[in-house]
């Protein structure tokens, strides 16, 4: 166990449709990365926050959002979902700036 | 172009026999070098890291990896294989651009063994 928490564990939408994926970082963690893993792009980088504010932002697309709350957890939000962004979504925590990242067990979402 | 290469997409061993699983990285310096494996269905897990000093890692579940500057690699090493080792293996890097800490990860190399 890492310590992260994701909720849900599993997500099934429609295409069109926005739903909310949520992060709890590990205790004392002040950032918190998404990434995206589908089979054909892998592993991507979507997004960091550390404490609060955003810090980098990757391949994220227009329609996807995040923030970080003052309790530090994370939510993304995906909206006007295509069936492309059927994947799984990690979020990930480190306390440091040395890059020891954990990671959560995902949210796998599936878009019909 | 910067990456991280993963030659191998998928690798079968014998219950018992060595693995080395190779990852090679394309950048300026060099950058935070990292081992995740993910079992399925399941997260990722860190299994050893490099950012500096001793070129040989050691990590944890028996693994090991060693960082060759001259050859850009950061290969993953473990003597004797288990069937729990069964699972995808991803070489990671932090780029040595600064400003952040994302991930940046190779296409994995899945890890059959046969008993």
């Amino acid at each position: 166990d890492s310590g992260v928490t994701q909720t849900p564990k599993h997500l099934i939408t429609a295409t069109g449709q926005r739903v909310t994926l949520r992060c709890s970082p590990r205790s004392g963690d002040l950032s918190v990365y998404w990434y995206q893993q589908s089979l054909d792009q892998g592993l991507q980088f979507l997004i960091q926050y550390y404490n609060g504010e955003e810090r980098a932002k990757g391949n994220i697309l227009e329609r996807f959002s995040a923030q970080q709350f003052p309790d530090l957890h994370s939510e993304l939000n995906l909206s006007s979902l295509e069936l492309g962004d059927s994947a799984l979504y990690f979020c990930a925590s480190s306390g440091n700036s040395a890059s020891e990242q954990f990671f959560g067990p995902g949210t796998r979402l599936t878009v019909l | 172009a910067q990456s991280v290469t993963q030659p191998d997409i998928h690798i079968t061993v014998s219950e018992g026999a060595s693995l080395e699983l190779r990852c090679n990285y394309s950048y300026g310096a060099t950058p935070y070098l990292f081992w995740y494996v993910q079992s399925p269905g399941q997260g990722l897990q860190l299994l050893l890291k490099y950012f500096s000093g001793d070129t040989l890692v050691q990590g944890i579940k028996g693994f090991e990896a060693e960082f060759k500057r001259s050859q850009s690699s950061f290969n993953l090493r473990k003597p004797s294989v288990h069937w729990s080792d069964a699972a995808e293996y991803f070489c990671a890097v932090v780029p040595p651009q600064g400003g952040s800490e994302k991930l940046v990860f190779g296409k994995g190399t899945k890890l059959t063994v046969n008993p």
